[in-house]
């Protein structure tokens, strides 16, 4: 069975400080990995999107990594602010138009 | 790109009315789903709606609950029917977009159903 687990679920951090989101996935075959942004009340917008050869993205200050041996990906947001306060969500395709969505890591970023 | 259109935003329901919500695309696609996402979880897909033809419900959702147009290439709505406060969700249009291994998928900002 197609799954994407995210880890941590919820995170606390002080802005202007880094962090990083994991993504653990078992979808096969692989076709792309897509991070989203989704605010609170809004739908998901999307940050980045890898597929199986590339292994770094970067968009701004979210960089997101892609390990296709290990079915690992993760997300660097770098010197956080108040805005990047979100759920971020991590979606593997197969192939399709119907991914596998992870339930998302809550970011809160305070001042 | 594309840009999608919700209406309503949020509404709050009686239990056992319906509610039909919009979806607006600025431009012509072919693939358009619908979404579900409940508290805390993650996006749950109900249905691929397709132009012309009935839409394709995932396992779990059935037509005469979730009832699909699709007239054009450009709109869809979704009704939720026979309302029950399990239904409280956000309901979220979704366009497919790209080519093959770099398919895109935008989304609309989300309809809040509050039943109760």
């Amino acid at each position: 069975k197609n799954q994407v687990e995210q880890s941590p679920q919820s995170l606390i951090i002080l802005e202007g400080k880094n962090c990083t989101l994991q993504c653990n996935y078992t979808v096969s075959p692989f076709s792309n990995l897509r991070w989203y942004k989704q605010d609170t009340g809004r739908g998901p917008v999307s940050l980045t999107i890898m597929t199986f050869s590339e292994n770094t993205k970067s968009n701004g200050r979210y960089t997101a990594t892609l390990d296709a041996d290990t079915k690992q990906s993760s997300l660097h947001i770098t010197a956080s602010q108040l805005s990047d306060s979100a759920s971020y969500i991590c979606v593997v395709s197969a192939g399709s138009y119907i991914p596998t969505f992870g339930r998302g890591t809550s970011l809160i970023v305070h001042p | 790109s594309a840009v999608i259109s919700q209406k309503p935003s949020r509404d709050i329901c009686q239990r056992g009315t319906s509610l039909t919500i919009q979806c607006q695309v600025d431009s012509q696609v072919t693939m358009m789903f619908w979404y579900r996402q409940q508290p805390g979880q993650s996006l749950t897909l109900i249905a691929t709606a397709n132009q012309g033809s009935e839409a394709t419900y995932e396992s779990g959702f059935v037509i005469d609950k979730f009832p699909i147009s699709r007239p054009n290439l450009t709109f869809s709505t979704l009704t939720v029917s026979n309302l029950s406060p399990e239904d409280s969700s956000i309901y979220l249009c979704s366009v497919g977009t790209g080519s093959s291994n770099r398919e895109e998928l935008f989304f609309g900002e989300g309809s809040r159903l509050t039943v109760l």
